[in-house]
């Protein structure tokens, strides 16, 4: 089946940027998915991006997708402790409703 | 507020016991979802429904029954579970399920954190 790995963890300083990464599998990935989750709750949608596009910017979030080596980031420009969270990137695939996730990256932020 | 409301938030019990949970999403949404989230593991999609129509069943044991009467809410009976069933269970919805080319975000609720004796 197809398959979307995430490292595990990641610790930055407040104030610095935090970059997130991913990689897929699927080819025929329509949208990619960022969610956040903080510890007691669900799944935040952060943002998305769809798969012919290569850069999308949100505030503090920018994505890059490098759609020929299926390589998705997230950037937290001067992160804060309130980003430290669990961030997870999910990608949906060509022909059906089904999103892939990740198991998911522990952001830590360092005052 | 994620326009996806679950309960309870917290769940203990034994084997034997049958127990439900709810998920209710304010969003006027049609498409509904079940997933199982375990410690270390991916998101695991478990019962997907279409205007309270089941499209998907992913290999889930029959000890879970969902139900959904209509587009707003959406069960999860519970009986005879195991300890490995203990995770936090999960509530998404949709607009609709989508097709290729559109954009259909789930917005998932709080989840019920599920523990099994």
């Amino acid at each position: 089946g197809e398959d979307v790995e995430q490292s595990l963890f990641l610790s930055v300083r407040e104030g610095d940027s935090s970059v997130i990464n991913c990689t897929y599998t699927d080819s025929s990935s329509t949208y990619l998915y960022w969610y956040k989750q903080e510890p007691g709750a669900g799944l935040q949608l952060l943002t998305y991006i769809f798969s012919n596009m290569d850069m999308k910017q949100d505030q503090r979030l920018t994505v890059l997708l490098n759609k020929k080596d299926k390589h998705l980031s997230l950037r937290i420009a001067d992160t804060q402790t309130g980003d430290s969270a669990i961030y997870f990137c999910a990608e949906r695939g060509g022909s059906n409703y089904k999103l892939t996730f990740g198991k998911g990256t522990l952001l830590t932020v360092n005052p | 507020e994620t326009g996806v409301t679950q309960t309870p938030r917290h769940l203990v019990m034994g084997m034997t016991n049958k127990k439900s949970l709810k998920c209710e999403q304010h969003l006027g949404h049609n498409a509904m979802y079940w997933y199982k989230q375990s410690a270390k593991k991916p998101l695991e999609l478990m019962f997907v429904y279409s205007l309270e129509e089941r499209v998907e069943n992913n290999s889930v044991p029959s000890r879970f029954s969902p139900e959904c009467p209509n587009s707003s809410h959406l069960f999860l009976h519970l009986h005879t579970l195991q300890p490995e069933d203990s995770a936090l269970y999960l509530c998404a919805s949709s607009q609709d399920l989508g097709v290729r080319y559109s954009n259909q975000p789930q917005h998932f609720g709080d989840g019920t954190r599920l523990s099994i004796l």
